[in-house]
């Protein structure tokens, strides 16, 4: 199956720098690569989404970048704010495959 | 947020009773997932339902068995089960995998 690895584990980062976050996956022939944001106490959400066929993705501060050939792909927040503070994680979906694989999570802090 | 409700939000039962988790989602969407999310593993799935159709089973225990009735409702039924199971289970909803999955609030659930 699918094996997705995270890193790092956590991260602090003052505020208003960036923030970067990497994922590796195993499958070769996934092609979503979704992100979501956790905040203390409520649900994960997305935040951004990349597919296979591209290899950037900016949304405002949020960016993701995938590289296909080393499988791996990135988070890049930039300008960083004390309400990015929360966990992190990349996930992965395979070609032909229903199930979505999270990484293992980086709890991301923003120092004020 | 109302799109995808869990109930009960906090369970806690002995190791011998049988309880049963409910998620109800309004958005329409034909896909339905169960995850546990504890301090050791931060997100695994552990079903996936298609068009009310189970298409994963992440080697999870018999001691869980979900159900789908329609394509709006997903139960968790949960019996025998052992204090490392106490975590925050949370379902979600997507129109399809590859598409963004929506998180409920989750039930946290404390086995004594």
């Amino acid at each position: 199956g699918e094996n997705v690895e995270q890193h790092p584990s956590t991260l602090s980062v003052q505020e208003g720098d960036s923030a970067v976050i990497k994922c590796t996956y195993s499958d070769s022939a996934s092609n979503y690569f979704p992100w979501y944001k956790q905040e203390l106490g409520k649900r994960p959400q997305l935040i951004i989404d990349i597919r296979s066929n591209v290899g950037e993705k900016k949304d405002q501060r949020i960016a993701v970048t995938l590289n296909k050939t080393a499988k791996h792909f990135s988070l890049h927040i930039t300008e960083t704010q004390p309400e990015d503070s929360a966990v992190y994680f990349c996930a992965v979906v395979g070609f032909g495959n229903e199930k979505l694989t999270f990484g293992t999570g980086t709890r991301l802090t923003i120092i004020p | 947020e109302t799109g995808v409700t869990q109930t009960p939000r906090h369970l806690v039962m002995g190791m011998t009773n049988k309880k049963s988790l409910k998620c109800e989602q309004h958005l329409g969407h034909n896909a339905m997932y169960w995850y546990k999310q504890s301090a050791k593993k931060p997100l695994e799935l552990m079903f996936v339902y298609s068009l009310e159709e189970r298409v994963e089973n992440n080697s999870v225990p018999s001691r869980f068995s979900p159900e789908c009735p329609n394509s709006s409702h997903l139960f968790l039924h949960l019996h025998t089960l052992q204090p490392e199971d106490s975590a925050l289970y949370l379902c979600a909803s997507s129109q399809e995998p590859r598409n963004e999955q929506f998180f409920g609030p989750g039930t946290r659930l404390t086995v004594l």
